[in-house]
């Protein structure tokens, strides 16, 4: 186990509702990356976090936002969902920037109706 | 052993054979490398990792190859187990601050007894 945790495991929501998912990085560390993943697909970079700052944003529209907080806990907020958001949404925490090694929580599914 | 010279969506091999993964990556910039190891069902666990400035890299039963001529990664796993079935997945990071991890495509190995 790394230590990463994210909330809720499963979520449904329909098309043009609101959604916050949480993620609590592992004890330490100070940056949180947030990426989705769906069927059968890679990972796919959102935003990364540095010490409670957008630090990287791939792409992604802007109703994808997010937020570092102060313990280095963060939340991923995807506003007007679309079908195509459905997905497992997984955060990763590393110590210090992009060049350390990420370690990923076990994500949160999100199916959108 | 099993390998493949060019990237696979499967590979299956015996209980005890050697697997060898192989990915290719994008950008002749980047200069971090990491295999991960995704189950059903969970976030992609980390395997073993290797930075620009090596050509191999050695953990417990795995060994990372990186050939920064033709931008080849590979991934050897030695006398392979039932519990190494999984989706395989490289990754690399861009030479700059504030950049993500970039996924490949996955591998699925499937281990036989």
């Amino acid at each position: 186990e790394t230590g990463v945790t994210q909330s809720p495991t499963h979520l449904i929501k329909t098309r043009g509702q609101q959604v916050t998912l949480r993620c609590s990085s592992q004890s330490g560390h100070n940056t949180v990356s947030w990426y989705q993943q769906a069927l059968g697909q890679g990972p796919q970079f959102i935003f990364q976090y540095y010490r409670e700052e957008e630090n990287g944003r791939g792409n992604f529209p802007p109703r994808f936002s997010g937020l570092q907080f102060p313990n280095y806990s963060s939340e991923l907020n995807v506003n007007a969902l679309e079908l195509d958001d459905s997905a497992l949404y997984l955060c990763a925490s590393s110590l210090g920037g992009s060049k350390e090694t990420q370690y990923f929580g076990p994500g949160t599914r999100l199916l959108v109706l | 052993g099993e390998s493949v010279g060019l990237h696979l969506p499967t590979l299956s091999v015996q209980e005890g054979d050697n697997s060898i993964i192989n990915c290719a990556y994008s950008n002749s910039a980047s200069d971090y490398f990491i295999w991960y190891k995704q189950e059903s069902g969970k976030g992609p666990q980390f395997i073993i990792d290797i930075r620009s400035n090596m050509d191999k890299r050695q953990g417990q039963r795995v060994t990372v190859l990186l050939n920064k001529t033709v931008k080849h990664l590979s991934l050897q796993i030695a006398a392979t187990q039932p519990g190494d079935s999984a989706v395989y997945f490289c990754a690399e990071t861009l030479n700059q601050a504030g950049t993500a991890l970039i996924f490949g495509k996955g591998t699925t190995l499937s281990v036989s007894s």
